[in-house]
């Protein structure tokens, strides 16, 4: 079956950055976008961006540009997020979500991994 | 951005009852209206996707309704496991955005 397992929790200092990993197994890895959803403590859901495994292009939010990076690993069939310049309001839980249509960007999350809480703090 | 918002904020029911959750937006989104399911501790789940398809594996007693700015998840003769909280979620308008949550806790 489709799995998507992310890495575990993290603490960072404000300034710092983090990498979040989310391997994929059970289906054709370059078939399905791959997209990150951050939520924070109590909080709504937040889309941050995708990227396509296939050609390594990427489309992010405007709230996040210059401070995300999305990148994959086709040979490991893994998919990486790194946010930079932490801050305090980052804390939140960080989801990988796959694109639920096959070759298709479109923001339909289907599944999600189970999550990457990173907590920000001095 | 295309805000969705949710009411209410909390629907306290009993198993077997009928629950009726709203979502409106603030611009047209046409159908492409989701909703998610998130139990504690879990990542979302997606229930209903374009308004009022089921995804695979959803229970029937999940259904959607709505186009255009009003949107209307329901869930027939609630079971406990249906106790979570419910997202709606757009993406029409780029960038996509989720509605705030309606928590639906046990009577």
């Amino acid at each position: 079956q489709v799995q998507l397992v992310q890495s575990g929790a993290e603490v960072k200092k404000p300034g710092a950055s983090v990498k979040v990993s989310c391997k994929t197994s059970g289906y054709t890895f370059t078939n399905y976008y791959m997209h990150w959803v951050r939520q924070a403590p109590g909080q709504g859901l937040e889309w941050m961006g995708v990227i396509n495994p296939s050609d390594g292009t990427t489309s992010y939010a405007h709230k996040f540009q210059g401070r995300v990076t999305m990148t994959r690993d086709t040979s490991t069939s893994t998919v990486y997020m790194e946010l930079r310049s932490l801050r305090v309001e980052d804390t939140a839980v960080y989801y990988c979500a796959r694109g639920w249509e096959s070759s298709s960007p479109t923001p339909l999350f289907d599944p999600w991994g189970q999550g990457t809480l990173v907590t920000v703090s001095s | 951005e295309t805000v969705l918002t949710q009411s209410p904020a909390t629907l306290s029911l009993s198993p077997g009852e009928r629950a009726t959750l709203s979502c409106r937006a603030s611009q047209s989104v046409s159908s492409y209206l989701a909703w998610y399911q998130q139990k504690p501790g879990q990542a979302p789940r997606l229930l209903i996707y374009d308004a009022s398809n089921r995804a695979t594996g959803i229970p029937a007693r999940f259904s959607g309704s709505g186009s255009g700015t009003d949107f209307t998840l329901t869930i027939n003769s609630l079971e406990p496991e249906d106790f979570a909280v419910y997202f709606c979620q757009q993406r029409s308008n780029w960038p996509c955005s989720f509605g705030q949550g309606t928590k639906l806790e046990i009577k």
